[in-house]
C-alpha cells in the first residue's frame, strides 16, 4: 500500500531563517506531489505541483521555492521565511492519472517568530 | 467565481440527526469528486468519493449532479464523533484538485 511520509511535525523558526521541509511516497511510482499551506481557520492553498522529476509548477508568487529531485521525493524550501509563512503545510500525491483522490502527509504546523 | 464553494456552516446538530451539507463547482469539465474529512489541526482524509450513481458508505451518502454542478454529502444518524469540517473536493482537467472552504460540523450531545 502507498504511504507519504512529511516532516518535521512541528517547526518554529525566526524570521529571515532558511526552512526544507520533506516528503516522501512509497509504494507507488510516478506520482503527482503537491505541496499545500493553510492558515488557521482558512481553506487549502496550493503552492507548488509536481506531475514528475524537475518539474515544478508554482501557483502564487511568494518567497518559497519546490524541488523533486526524485520522483518520490518533493521538497519546500524558502532561503529567508517571513512572518506571513506561518501556517500548516501540507504534503500530498495522487496517481498521475484515473481520477483518483489525494492522499496527504500529517503536516507541518511552521510558527515564525 | 471561486471553482469550488460550500457553506461554511457551522452546523450543530444534537446527536442522532441527519445533516445534509451541499457544494457547487463552476467548471463543467470536471472529473471527479470527493467529500474529505478534516479535524482540528490535522490533515485532511479521505471520506468517501462521489459517483455519477451516488454512493452509499454506511451512514454517508454522496451524490453527484452534473447537471447543476452540485454535489451533496448526508450523514444520518450522527455520532459526536463525526464532529470536523467537511471539505468538497473537485478534480479537474489537468488533474488539478480544487477544495472547498469546508463546512464546519458540530454534533452536540
Amino acid at each position: 500500500s502507498q504511504t507519504i511520509h512529511q516532516w518535521p511535525a512541528t517547526l518554529v523558526q525566526p524570521v529571515g531563517s532558511p526552512l526544507s521541509l520533506e516528503c516522501t511516497v512509497e509504494g507507488t511510482s510516478n506520482p503527482n506531489l503537491y505541496w499545500y499551506r493553510q492558515a488557521a481557520g482558512r481553506g487549502l492553498q496550493l503552492l507548488f505541483y509536481s506531475v514528475g522529476i524537475g518539474q515544478i509548477s508554482s501557483e502564487v508568487p511568494q518567497n518559497l521555492s519546490a524541488s523533486r529531485p526524485q520522483d518520490r521525493q518533493f521538497i519546500l524550501s524558502s532561503k529567508k521565511l517571513l512572518l506571513s509563512d506561518s501556517g500548516f503545510y501540507l504534503c500530498a500525491w495522487s496517481q498521475l492519472y484515473g481520477n483518483q483522490p489525494q492522499h496527504f502527509g500529517d503536516g507541518t504546523r511552521l510558527s515564525i517568530l | 467565481r471561486k471553482e469550488v464553494e460550500q457553506d461554511p456552516g457551522p452546523f450543530n446538530v444534537p446527536e442522532g440527526a441527519t445533516v445534509a451539507f451541499n457544494c457547487t463547482y463552476s467548471n463543467s469539465a470536471s472529473q471527479s469528486f470527493f467529500w474529505y474529512r478534516q479535524d482540528c489541526r490535522k490533515e485532511p482524509k479521505l471520506l468517501m468519493s462521489v459517483y455519477s450513481s451516488g454512493n452509499e458508505d454506511g451512514r454517508f451518502t454522496a451524490q453527484l449532479n452534473r447537471a447543476s454542478q452540485y454535489i451533496s454529502l448526508l450523514i444520518r444518524d450522527s455520532k459526536l464523533s463525526d464532529s470536523a469540517t467537511y471539505l468538497c473536493v473537485v478534480n479537474g482537467p489537468g488533474n488539478q484538485f480544487y477544495f472547498g472552504t469546508g463546512t464546519s460540523l458540530t454534533v452536540i450531545p
